[in-house]
């Protein structure tokens, strides 16, 4: 089974600046995507990005990109020019391919976009 | 468009009361979930299900009961709520199913269920 580990409880940034979330996750599958998901205070889940492992370019959804090391079995999320909607819990996540229809969660990172 | 439906948001319980967490979704999705979420633990996988008729235990399955008799209903089962099951639930759904799971789900407003 895999595991997901985000060793950053809380973050926070300026309005405008840039930071990075980090999140490593462990498996012995090589086909897996990962993901980040973001919660607001409205509780509700939303999707910020997917990466498919198989894919060596890093993937890219306006503000939000990732840094995707396979090697290392990293998976970071850069959120550029911080807007005050962006203060959220984040979520990492992983789903290994070959009959495990299980999506696994990291704890969470909250983040903070300070005016 | 509604998506995925929870009821109720909130429900208090008494220890060994049980109840029922509904969840619909009107997207034709045959991948759908539940998940709690504690503080400090992120969430965590209760039971799943690929398509009607078919269910299988995630992570901490012990203590509820699902079933999926149609493609939009998933209603997630407490037979007698004990005071380690207060947590915020999440139903969830994805348009894959067996074929292809690429764990982008959609997910519903939450539930909070406190027992006493």
């Amino acid at each position: 089974a895999q595991t997901v580990t985000q060793s950053q409880p809380e973050m926070s940034v300026q309005e405008a600046e840039t930071v990075t979330l980090s999140c490593t996750y462990d498996t012995s599958e090589s086909d897996y995507y990962l993901f980040w998901y973001k919660q607001p205070p409205s509780r509700q889940m939303i999707l910020v990005i997917r990466q498919e492992a198989y894919k060596q370019q890093n993937a890219t959804e306006n503000r939000f990109s990732v840094n995707f090391q396979k090697a290392a079995k990293s998976f970071s999320l850069k959120i550029s020019d911080s807007q005050l909607g962006d203060a959220a819990m984040y979520f990492c996540a992983c789903i290994t391919q070959g009959g495990s229809e299980k999506l696994v969660f990291g704890k969470g990172t909250k983040l903070t976009v300070n005016p | 468009n509604a998506g995925v439906t929870q009821t109720p948001k909130f429900q208090v319980l008494k220890t060994g009361q049980s109840m029922t967490l509904q969840c619909a979704q009107d997207m034709n999705h045959e991948y759908m979930s539940w998940y709690r979420q504690d503080p400090g633990m992120g969430l965590r996988l209760i039971h799943y299900s690929v398509g009607a008729g078919i269910t299988d235990q995630g992570e901490v399955p012990n203590g509820y009961n699902v079933s999926r008799s149609t493609t939009e209903d998933f209603p997630l089962r407490l037979l007698s709520a004990a005071p380690s099951q207060t947590s915020v639930y999440f139903c969830a759904s994805s348009l894959e199913g067996t074929s292809y799971f690429t764990g982008e789900l959609f997910f519903g407003e939450g539930s909070r269920l406190t027992v006493l």
